[in-house]
């Protein structure tokens, strides 16, 4: 079966970009997307067909995806941004995936 | 506005049965590629199950056999029906409305959740 794999935690410090990996084999090949989730909250799509935003995600969020990884850059990182962070893809054989995700502390 | 309200929680005792339901408003749910996507307490997200616009559906591994998804065209309702429920499948279930097509597949709308909790 097809997985995803993403660092449990990343800190970034305010005002800084922060980085969160998505790794996969050949994740290029496919379409990456990220959620946000707070705690005590649904999940929220910030990323979509690898780097497109939905109508209301800040521009500080972006998103790549190529050879085996999809990364998720947020730019200029606020304390709002502090959350859990999924990335996910649709594979043939496993329909969708999710990566374990990765918790952004802003410090 | 895109509304999904889901509805059937609760405590049920290991081997029992439960049906969720997903009430779906400002979107026609027999349009879409409609699933649900659970949470184990303090863990991160895992897909359950899809139904497509045309009615094929899809499970993963963990639920396949015990899970049935399906929907209500007339009631423009989603339900997940699980058997043979286990500890493990202690979670809060979402229910999420899926766009794109073929590998491009994400999901933009998410339902408040609803727990299940699997316990003697």
């Amino acid at each position: 079966s097809y997985e995803l794999t993403q660092p449990p935690s990343v800190s970034v410090s305010p005002g800084q970009t922060a980085s969160i990996t998505c790794s996969g084999d050949r994740l290029g090949d496919k379409y990456g997307c990220w959620y946000q989730q707070k705690p005590g909250q649904s999940p929220v799509l910030v990323i979509y067909e690898n780097n497109k935003r939905p109508s209301g995600i800040p521009e500080r969020f972006s998103g790549s995806n190529s050879g085996n990884t999809a990364t998720l850059t947020i730019s200029g990182t606020q304390a709002t941004d502090e959350a859990d962070y999924y990335c996910q893809a649709w594979d043939s054989s496993t329909a969708c995936v999710f990566g374990g995700g990765t918790k952004l502390t802003v410090l | 506005e895109v509304q999904l309200v889901e509805t059937g929680g609760g405590l049920i005792q290991p081997g029992g049965s439960l049906r969720l339901s997903c009430a779906a408003s400002g979107f026609t749910v027999s349009r879409n590629y409609m699933n649900w996507v659970r949470q184990a307490p303090g863990k991160g997200l895992e897909w359950v199950s899809v139904i497509y616009s045309g009615g094929t559906t899809y499970y993963g591994d963990s639920v396949k056999g015990r899970f049935t998804i399906s929907r209500d065209n007339s009631k423009n309702t989603l339900y997940l029906q699980m058997n043979s429920l286990r500890a493990e499948d202690t979670a809060v279930y979402y229910c999420a409305r899926a766009l794109g097509s073929s590998s491009c597949i994400y999901f933009d709308y998410w339902g408040q959740g609803i727990l299940v909790t699997v316990s003697s």
